[in-house]
């Protein structure tokens, strides 16, 4: 079946530096792709998305491009913040009778001042 | 404010309670989900729906029942059988295949 799978952390990076989080998919058919971040004892918010191959998503300074040659969803940000720290997972989105979303493991982030 | 509500956001069960999680949605969205995240772990789906008065197991329902009379909610029973019910649970709305809104959570603790 399809899955997603994430880079393990957790991440730890030093304020104002670059952030990588790698992504990856299996997938049969065309399907959506997001980044979810979960602050501590919170529910998921949509951090961004992207619809079909070569779309970017971006939001609050992150990035991702759906790369179908590549199967891959890889989270960027330029210049991390203490307030990034978090949990970010990596979904897609999948007809099975209906529409029902696939998440990654999740990758915290740590960052320090 | 259109979002998701859920309630309580802590809750004690004994061994051998049933107990239910409310969620409540006033997005008008369709399709309404439960999940499961265990410490460290991602989310794994106990049940859906797609529309009023009818809904899906997920890859985790043993143990668990939902209702989807209203639109607007779909509370999540935790009975007896499910062996290992400490955890968060996430109940989430979606408009369309896109995306979905998730309420707060509830965490749930078996004494």
């Amino acid at each position: 079946g399809n899955s997603v799978t994430q880079m393990e952390g957790p991440v730890t990076l030093s304020e104002e530096a670059f952030l990588t989080i790698n992504c990856t998919y299996t997938a049969t058919g065309y399907p959506s792709l997001f980044w979810y971040v979960q602050y501590p004892g919170e529910g998921l918010q949509l951090l961004l998305k992207a619809t079909k191959a070569d779309d970017k998503g971006s939001n609050k300074g992150f990035e991702a491009t759906y790369r179908k040659e590549t199967t891959s969803f890889h989270l960027e940000k330029g210049s991390v913040q203490v307030s990034d720290s978090a949990v970010y997972f990596c979904a897609l989105s999948e007809w099975t009778g209906g529409f029902k979303t696939i998440f990654g493991a999740g990758t915290r982030l740590f960052v320090k001042a | 404010d259109g979002g998701i509500t859920q309630s309580p956001k802590y809750l004690f069960r004994k061994e051998g309670q049933n107990v239910t999680l409310s969620c409540e949605q006033n997005l008008n969205h369709d399709a309404m989900y439960w999940y499961r995240q265990d410490p460290g772990q991602g989310l794994r789906l106990i049940y859906y729906s797609q529309i009023v008065n009818d809904f899906q197991k997920g890859d985790i329902a043993e143990g668990y029942s939902v209702s989807r009379e209203k639109k607007e909610s779909f509370p999540l029973t935790v009975t007896s059988a499910q062996k290992n019910p400490t955890a968060f649970y996430l109940c989430a709305s979606s408009p369309d295949r896109h995306e979905q809104f998730f309420g707060p959570g509830t965490r749930l603790t078996v004494l």
